[in-house]
């Protein structure tokens, strides 16, 4: 699976948009990108995942470049509940399908 | 609908003794996996079963951890010896095959002194 990079952390304003930017520039053409985040003491959740065209759901949006090497996730009006690390993960559809955590982002939202 | 329930939420014990996890994924869900996850670090994948079969335990430490999911549905994970390093989160998660996304539990806090 694709190695992402992700900054260590961000600060976002409450009532703003949270954006988070992921690197992935060895995703091959079979690979989705994932979002997880896990909120302190919790277990990861699943936010959102996609191949080449932008998502959306009820949680958040996916922005992936035309070229796949990075994506961006969007929290359009972040709370305090968002607070939480972010884990961007690239995955094969299809044969194995363990999801390589990596670090994350720590994404802190400030009141 | 239950997520992913896992017990105990904590445990303490001394090293060299015997520890089990239980998890129960969501009902429907024929893809069960184990992650382990130190603090600050990203979980990492211990062994992953479809139905009752370990498809992919490469990561398990098989001189003392072992897994079972007799019936495809419930599992255990057990440490036998726990050592102080194996102090970490437990996380279980399942999908509904192994295609999908996977819904995590909220793990077992395992602190062994």
């Amino acid at each position: 699976d694709a190695k992402t990079t992700q900054p260590p952390s961000m600060d976002c304003a409450e009532g703003r948009a949270a954006n988070l930017p992921c690197n992935h520039s060895t995703i091959s053409g079979n690979e989705y990108v994932y979002w997880y985040r896990q909120i302190h003491s919790q277990g990861p959740q699943y936010i959102i995942h996609g191949l080449k065209n932008n998502e959306t759901n009820e949680m958040a949006s996916l922005i992936i470049t035309e070229d796949r090497k990075s994506s961006t996730l969007i929290l359009p009006h972040a709370t305090l509940r968002d607070t939480a690390v972010y884990y961007c993960i690239v995955r094969v559809y299809s044969g194995a399908q363990k999801l390589v955590f990596g670090q994350g982002t720590r994404l802190t939202i400030n009141p | 609908e239950a997520g992913v329930v896992q017990s105990p939420r904590y445990k303490i014990i001394e090293k060299k003794q015997p520890v089990a996890f239980w998890c129960n994924p969501i009902s429907g869900h024929n893809t069960l996996y184990w992650y382990l996850q130190n603090l600050g670090q990203g979980p990492e994948l211990l062994i992953r079963y479809e139905n009752e079969e370990a498809v992919d335990d490469s990561q398990l430490p098989k001189d003392r951890f072992s897994a079972e999911r007799l019936k495809g549905v419930d599992s255990t994970l057990k440490i036998q010896p726990a050592e102080l390093g194996d102090s970490a989160v437990y996380l279980c998660a399942s999908s509904l095959d192994s295609n999908t996304e996977a819904f995590f539990g909220q793990g077992t806090r395992l602190t062994v002194v």
